[in-house]
């Protein structure tokens, strides 16, 4: 089974601090995907890495992809309420099928 | 561009009675469809794919059943409601690009509530 472990399950942080969630598995995956879900909402596509050793930057969201890409990490810099929601990482191994994190709930307050 | 379509909203329904819930994708041929099952701010629960018409992957054994008539739409369909399928439903849709991997992109979802 492949399993993608994400950590920590729920974060409760002050406006303006900065924040790291991760994305750990024993697989390899071909690609990654990261996304942010609000309440009622579906989840929305943040970033897709692929390559080991990728950083991606989305404003104050960085996005990293191990070297053995078997892991991959998020960064929010002076995080912001609107950045509250539940974020879901997912790995793909190109077949029909992605495998999901459990993911990260996230509430910033003012 | 893409876009994917989920009705109804919200459904609030009778334990023992029927369900059916529609996903319809625009912009694109030939996707992967997938139904999703989340418990309130959890991970998703894949409950079944499909690859093309006619052509249905259950993941989870359960009273639910999907079906896919046409090449953009998929339908999630219940005889008999239970409490426990109360939760929020998630049609999502994926395609594989060369260089930039699998991402699959999702619906707004239907909020449904078994009493």
């Amino acid at each position: 089974t492949q399993l993608l472990e994400q950590s920590p399950q729920f974060l409760s942080i002050q406006e303006g601090e900065n924040l790291t969630v991760y994305c750990n598995s024993s697989s390899v995956f071909s690609s990654l995907q990261w996304y942010r879900q609000e309440p009622g909402e579906g989840p929305v596509l943040l970033v897709t890495v692929v390559t080991g050793g990728e950083v991606k930057k989305l404003k104050r969201l960085t996005f990293q992809f191990g070297d053995a890409r078997k892991d991959s990490s998020l960064h929010i810099t002076a995080a912001q309420p609107g950045d509250t929601g539940l974020y879901l990482c997912a790995g793909g191994r190109g077949y029909s099928t992605l495998t999901f994190g459990k993911g990260t709930m996230l509430l910033v307050s003012p | 561009s893409q876009t994917i379509h989920q009705w109804p909203a919200t459904l609030v329904q009778p334990v023992g009675s029927p369900l059916s819930l529609e996903c319809t994708v625009e912009g694109t041929s030939n996707p992967n469809l997938y139904w999703y099952r989340q418990a309130a701010g959890r991970g998703l629960q894949l409950l079944f794919y499909s690859v093309g018409i006619g052509q249905i992957s259950s993941e989870v054994p359960q009273n639910l059943s999907a079906s896919r008539p046409q090449d953009r739409q998929f339908i999630l369909s219940s005889k008999k409601l239970l409490l426990s399928d109360s939760g929020f439903y998630l049609c999502a849709w994926m395609v594989f690009g060369r260089g930039s991997g699998e991402t699959q992109y999702f619906g707004p979802g239907t909020r449904l509530l078994v009493l």
